[in-house]
């Protein structure tokens, strides 16, 4: 199985602050890879896909990078509605695998 | 508007054995492979299970082999989950969600196995 070793797993951080989450994979899964927020009691909403693709209706202000085994989340500017905790999804190999998930809390 | 309804959830004893449906509206069911997705209280996301267009090909989470079995019938635009001998490490929320890349999601139907 692909494991998905994301960091930090929680942080601390200002409204206007540029965060950066990162996912590695075990092994390559090309571009494979997908963002989610998940607020509390909500369902995760996909931000990003194909690792770098903005999910419509999601602000510019986040971005993906990333293919094969590092891949990065940044939110340039992060705005209150942003504290949430964020999970990458790797669908290029049986099974499917997430990552740990980061918190990102206000500082 | 793409729409993803689960059904089916409830309390069930370990050992025991539950139905998950999902009803699917606003997209060409048919046409996408589906996959359910789990959440255990206050833990992360565990993918589950997917099935092809036509339900020829299905792959599971190495946890659930054996014991749970995803179907779909295209004429109902509905996807299922059947569970069975369940356990209490199965309590969670499941999701169902389209493929590719998994969205989006329905709202999703809680199952807690407790004797």
């Amino acid at each position: 199985d692909i494991q998905m070793t994301q960091s930090p797993s929680a942080m601390s951080a200002s409204v206007g602050d540029r965060v950066t989450i990162t996912c590695r994979a075990s092994q390559g899964i090309s571009n494979y890879l997908a963002w989610f927020q998940q607020k509390p009691g909500k369902v995760p909403k996909r931000l990003i896909y194909a690792s770098s693709s903005l999910q419509s209706g999601v602000p510019s202000r986040f971005s993906g990078s990333g293919s094969g085994t590092e891949f990065t989340l940044t939110i340039s500017s992060l705005q209150p509605e942003d504290f949430a905790t964020y999970y990458c999804l790797q669908h290029n190999s049986y099974p499917f695998t997430f990552g740990g998930g980061t918190k990102v809390e206000i500082k | 508007e793409v729409q993803l309804v689960e059904s089916g959830g409830g309390l069930v004893q370990p050992g025991g054995s539950l139905r998950l449906s999902c009803a699917a509206s606003g997209f060409t069911f048919s046409s996408y492979w589906m996959s359910w997705v789990r959440q255990a209280p206050g833990k992360g996301l565990e993918w589950v299970a997917n099935i092809k267009q036509d339900g020829s090909e299905k792959y599971y989470v190495d946890s659930v082999k054996g014991r749970f079995t995803i179907s779909r019938d295209n004429a109902k635009n509905s996807l299922y989950l059947q569970m069975n001998s369940l356990r209490a490490e199965d309590t969670a929320v499941y999701y169902c969600a389209r493929d590719p890349g998994i969205d989006p999601w329905g709202q999703g139907t809680l199952v807690t196995v407790s004797s």
